[in-house]
């Protein structure tokens, strides 16, 4: 089956810095990937559509300055949490569907912000 | 605003058939119901997918009344391994449509 993938799986960083996270489509071609965050215990929450050769469209409340997102082929996004702080510490995960009617996500990525 | 209400958590025994249900009263006549599985630290896998009736798979089946305003999800002779959180989705192409995600139901299968 389709299968997405990121990296890293794990982060942790100090305050301040940035992180970047991938997420790549292996065996199909994504123009649309998501992009999700998800605290302890908590559901999964929708911050951006990624557009590929485009500029990705950010939930109410999601700060695009401090969550940079970049689609530059059809297999890759990037997601750039800048400036990190503790709160940002979470577990962000990916998704695309490939033209298929099946949503694929990714294995998540837990960042840490010391 | 999620488009589903699902029960927040659910107790079961190893060897016993789950049910969970789903309420979804806006579907839209496009819109087809998913059903995925989340275990801790991991992301979403997809269980099953139906737009009207019954879908079987493998692993699990889906009910879908005539009017689509619920579904349930069944899951056969559940054990350990089955404790997760179970989501359910509503929409209509994956491509391009925003899934808002419900609360989901974390299912305990005890011994």
């Amino acid at each position: 089956g389709a299968v997405v993938s990121q990296h890293p799986s794990r982060v942790i960083c100090k305050s301040g810095t940035s992180v970047k996270i991938e997420c790549r489509s292996l065996d199909f071609q994504a123009t649309t990937m998501f992009w999700y965050r998800q605290f302890p215990k908590q559901s999964l929450m929708l911050m951006a559509t990624s557009n590929e050769g485009s500029k990705a469209t950010y939930e109410q409340g999601v700060e695009k300055d401090k969550f940079l997102i970049n689609h530059a082929s059809l297999t890759l996004s990037t997601l750039t949490v800048t400036s990190a702080h503790p709160e940002d510490s979470s577990f962000y995960i990916c998704s695309a569907s490939g033209g298929r009617r099946e949503l694929f996500f990714g294995e998540g990525s837990r960042l840490t912000v010391l | 605003l999620a488009k589903t209400t699902q029960p927040i958590s659910m107790d079961s025994y190893e060897g016993q058939e789950v049910n969970i249900t789903c309420s979804h009263n806006n579907i839209a006549t496009n819109d087809y119901i998913t059903w995925y599985q989340q275990f801790p630290s991991q992301g979403p896998r997809f269980i099953i997918q139906g737009y009207k009736t019954k879908v079987t798979n493998e692993v699990a089946s889906l009910f879908i009344p005539a009017d689509r305003k619920s579904s349930t999800l069944s899951l056969p002779r559940v054990s350990l391994s089955d404790t997760a959180v179970y989501y359910c989705l509503v929409g209509d192409n994956p491509g391009t449509y925003k899934y808002i995600f419900g609360t989901g139901t974390r299912l305990k299968v005890l011994a």
